[in-house]
């Protein structure tokens, strides 16, 4: 089985805080991803990277950066935490030339 | 751009019954992949079922199928026998097809409650 994991499920940071979110796949995925979840946007897509060290922008990717230094593992930070960065943040993991996303459990992020 | 419109926040259904979940979705690609995933409460997403757009036989896994219209750019999921297990939170999901960067665009989400 596909394992797709997060370093947190639940975090509460303060405003202007550096916040770092882990996540490591298990199955040698080129593709990696990060979404945020809130109510009624449904997901948004962060950031992906298709091979370790490169990155693009997804839709919304103001006031976050990633980093993937290795296959199985994609971060994703936030420079100087906000409210307005409240939200679940999910990972997701997808084979070169496959359709399937799986995805990771999910961070509940609270700013405050 | 791709967008995907789910316009049903919240459905309810009776066990056993029969719902569809409404999907409605907008490109000028050809050639695309719909998804539909569920998001139980407090675990991880999965796939339920996937539709190849050049193939016009509508997907079946199981109790859930899909009624794709391409014309109409309309994607909707039927679950039949529903169980309360259902319950979750499902999203309709848009993919071009499978090259090096290729990515989903979600809709919004539609939160199905199965009542015994």
């Amino acid at each position: 089985d596909v394992k797709v994991t997060q370093s947190s499920r639940y975090l509460v940071k303060r405003t202007g805080e550096k916040v770092f979110l882990e996540c490591v796949q298990d199955m040698d995925h080129e593709n990696m991803f990060w979404y945020r979840q809130d109510p009624g946007l449904g997901l948004r897509l962060i950031y992906f990277s298709y091979d370790v060290k490169m990155k693009e922008k997804g839709d919304i990717p103001e006031g976050y950066s990633v980093s993937r230094e290795k296959k199985e593992r994609f971060s994703l930070i936030l420079e100087s935490a906000s409210t307005n960065q409240t939200s679940m943040y999910l990972c997701a993991s997808r084979r070169q030339g496959g359709d399937e996303q799986y995805f990771g459990p999910g961070t509940r992020l609270t700013v405050t | 751009a791709q967008t995907v419109t789910q316009s049903q926040p919240e459905m309810s259904v009776q066990e056993a019954e029969t719902v569809t979940l409404s999907c409605t979705y907008d490109t000028s690609e050809n050639n695309y992949y719909l998804f539909w995933y569920k998001q139980p409460p407090s675990r991880q997403m999965i796939l339920v079922i996937r539709q190849e757009a050049y193939k016009q036989q509508n997907a079946t896994e199981n109790r859930f199928s899909v009624n794709f219209q391409k014309a109409a750019k309309s994607f909707s999921l039927k679950i039949s026998d529903s169980q309360l297990g259902d319950t979750a939170m499902y999203f309709c999901a848009f993919m071009k097809p499978k090259t090096s960067g290729s990515r989903l665009t979600f809709g919004e989400g539609t939160q199905l409650t199965v009542n015994p």
